[in-house]
């Protein structure tokens, strides 16, 4: 079956710019995370979902980031007034339900290039 | 900090070795899970042990847990060129996901 899709794969944007990055999770799916890895570090926790509402979004570095999942499918991670900073690589996943035990499924990242 | 810390950072070893890599981490946890993650991949599952487990096998892993220590090891038996990766322990706390700073293995045909 389909896994998670992140889009794009990658994105170059200007230091000031908005960006939106995208990630369709598994079907059926009702927790989604996102987490931003730097070059040679794990993943490092931003938000997670469980359906439409943002049940912990203490992760996000600051009010540039934000994430909806209006339907609690789809969700959009927004970074407002871009710096070189924000360069990584942008990961979602997504698990069945929000409890620790389950396991988490991966997209394969947008790789975010700030100039 | 709340992420874990794998060590070594990197480990290179021959085909048919076994590796070892260990995971330390400052909180509590309700389970611990290991990841790998290929070269540009997002990162897959492997393997999960909850707090109240110390040992668990999967295949060729072998993972261990110890709370006392707050730390855990994931053993690769008989590696395999294809096992080269990096890996990564997350300590799982309520709903929250911590990944350490992963370990890279390299193994040689």
């Amino acid at each position: 079956g389909a896994g998670v899709s992140q889009t794009p794969s990658n994105k170059v944007t200007e230091k000031g710019k908005y960006v939106e990055l995208r990630c369709d999770p598994i079907s059926g799916h009702t927790a989604l995370y996102w987490y931003r890895q730097s070059l040679g570090q794990g993943p490092e926790f931003l938000i997670y979902f469980q359906g439409t509402g943002a049940a912990d979004d203490s992760g996000l570095p600051n009010d540039r980031f934000f994430a909806v999942r209006p339907e609690g499918s789809v969700s959009t991670l927004k970074i407002q007034r871009t710096e070189r900073g924000d360069s990584a690589v942008y990961l979602c996943a997504s698990s069945l339900g929000t409890s620790g035990r389950n396991t988490q499924y991966f997209g394969p990242g947008t790789r975010l290039t700030v100039l | 900090s709340q992420q874990g810390e794998e060590d070594p950072q990197a480990l290179s070893i021959q085909e048919g070795e076994n590796a070892t890599m260990n995971c330390s981490y400052k909180t509590s946890i309700n389970n611990l899970q290991w990841y790998r993650q290929n070269s540009g991949r997002g990162l897959v599952h492997l393997i999960l042990i909850r707090s109240n487990e110390r040992e668990k096998h999967s295949g060729r892993l072998r993972v261990t847990l110890d709370t006392s220590k707050k730390s855990s090891s994931l053993l690769i038996t008989a590696s395999r060129a294809a096992d080269t990766a990096s890996y990564f322990c997350a300590t799982v706390f309520g709903n929250q996901f911590y990944f350490g700073t992963g370990t890279s293995l390299t193994v040689i045909p």
